[in-house]
């Protein structure tokens, strides 16, 4: 099992441009997650997915669109990138309720210029 | 106020001392409780679950205490290899699945 993956790993993008995070799980889970961690800072909570088909808002969704296109597979968006978008993103997963811990892929460094 | 706080250190310790670190959390509804570790630019992963009667897992021991509203974790024999953040993690167990990040306790093990 790979666990969660993550591409790309680094990326660089000019203020304006946009581009998509892709995560996949190959653990069965129904419940994924997006993050953002700053230097230095605790994770924030962008994005979740309770389960296929049903995506909400976290602590700090603007700027941010996802996508559950099925159970595996939960994309983050970035329309038009920022300065203040620079960040590590993670993605993770979990099975749906009950007392189930997070497991999380290796994050995309992103860097918006 | 934050709904898990910690102290965000940094401790720093030598090697073979015991550390201990606590965690509070605002939300009475709160049903499920993790340590992670965080080494620097990796992703948190789990250290141990935290039952209610305490648990340990080799040098390490977790603590809840449901009445005050804090888990700690404990480290005996601290190994150069602890050095890291620990995230302390406190769910609610609804259907979304939630789970609310403390920011983290840096410890640093010196020889």
């Amino acid at each position: 099992n790979a666990g969660v993956t993550q591409t790309p790993k680094f990326q660089v993008l000019k203020t304006g441009q946009s581009m998509t995070l892709q995560c996949a799980q190959d653990m069965n889970h129904n419940s994924m997650y997006w993050y953002r961690q700053d230097p230095g800072m605790g994770l924030r909570l962008i994005y979740y997915s309770a389960s296929e088909g049903t995506t909400d808002k976290g602590e700090v969704p603007n700027g941010y669109n996802v996508s559950r296109l099925n159970k595996r597979e939960f994309s983050l968006r970035l329309e038009s990138a920022a300065p203040s978008q620079t960040s590590v993103y993670f993605c993770a997963s979990r099975k749906t309720s009950g007392a189930y811990e997070q497991y999380f892929g290796p994050g995309t460094r992103l860097t918006v210029t | 106020r934050k709904e898990v706080e910690q102290d965000p250190g940094p401790f720093n310790v030598p090697e073979g001392a015991t550390v201990a670190f606590n965690c509070t959390y605002s939300n009475s509804a709160s049903q499920s409780f993790f340590w992670y570790r965080q080494d620097c630019r990796k992703e948190p992963k789990l250290l141990m679950s935290v039952y209610s009667s305490g648990n340990e897992d080799g040098r390490f021991t977790a603590q809840l205490n449901r009445a005050s509203q804090y888990i700690s974790l404990l480290i005996r024999d601290s190994k150069l290899s602890d050095s890291a953040t620990y995230l302390c993690v406190v769910n609610v167990n609804t259907n979304a699945g939630k789970s609310t990040f403390g920011d983290g306790t840096t410890l640093t093990v010196k020889p």
